[in-house]
């Protein structure tokens, strides 16, 4: 159990173009979504928490509009990357947290964006 | 605020050999502290955790991790390394909460010499 997804793993995407990235919990509810960028060789920093049903808390320097994230239902979070630019090209990992006991993050396989 | 320093970007072991990767960690409330693997373009997997029950933590694929509040560290080992070992390894803390936020080191790429 305990499962998280992400979709696509791999986008390649135009320069100003948007890309949205889906993270879901497959087999229990997530009350609580973490995105986390890697960029080559380094390590993850996180960029956003999500709660279900309510506005994502952007971590400094995040800019919230090239970002955005959605968290509509218990088992989906979704980041979308606005007009996309080259250095936005990264690794996205998302994790989600059990609603319930054990309240532990799972992580997904992440999500490898190259802006052209 | 918490904050995790793992020394050396880079280890390197020959196979059969002793690994220990290092973790020191700074919180101000009671940590939870994490090991994941990382292989390439793949996500997390984790390897073990603290969470205040036992200092010596026993994880998957041989690796253990001892938790030392009074040298605040977090160090993770295994006693014979195997090639398919060689991955990126982070070390990571949250504030006293298993499912809350984390926060991770830099990273340690082990790498296994035959």
């Amino acid at each position: 159990g305990a499962v998280v997804s992400q979709h696509p793993s791999r986008v390649i995407c135009k320069s100003g173009t948007s890309v949205k990235i889906e993270c879901r919990s497959l087999d229990f509810q997530a009350t609580t979504m973490f995105w986390y960028r890697q960029f080559p060789k380094q390590s993850l920093m996180l960029m956003a928490t999500s709660n279900e049903g309510s506005k994502a808390t952007y971590e400094q320097g995040v800019e919230k509009d090239k970002f955005l994230i959605n968290h509509a239902s218990l088992t989906l979070s979704t980041l979308t990357v606005t007009s996309a630019h080259p250095e936005d090209s990264s690794f996205y990992i998302c994790s989600a947290r059990r609603g319930s006991p054990p309240y532990e993050q799972y992580f997904g396989p992440g999500t490898r964006l190259t802006v052209t | 605020a918490q904050s995790v320093t793992q020394l050396g970007s880079h280890v390197s072991v020959s196979e059969g050999a002793l690994v220990l990767l290092r973790c020191n960690y700074s919180s101000s409330v009671p940590p939870y502290l994490f090991w994941y693997v990382q292989y390439p373009n793949q996500g997390l997997q984790l390897l073990l955790k603290y969470t205040s029950a036992a200092t010596l933590v026993k994880g998957i694929n041989g690796f253990e991790a001892e938790f030392k509040k009074s040298e605040t560290s977090f160090h993770l080992t295994k006693p014979s390394a195997h090639m398919s070992d060689a991955a990126e390894y982070f070390c990571a803390v949250s504030d006293g909460n298993a499912g809350n936020m984390l926060t991770f080191g830099g990273g340690t790429r082990l790498m296994v010499k035959p």
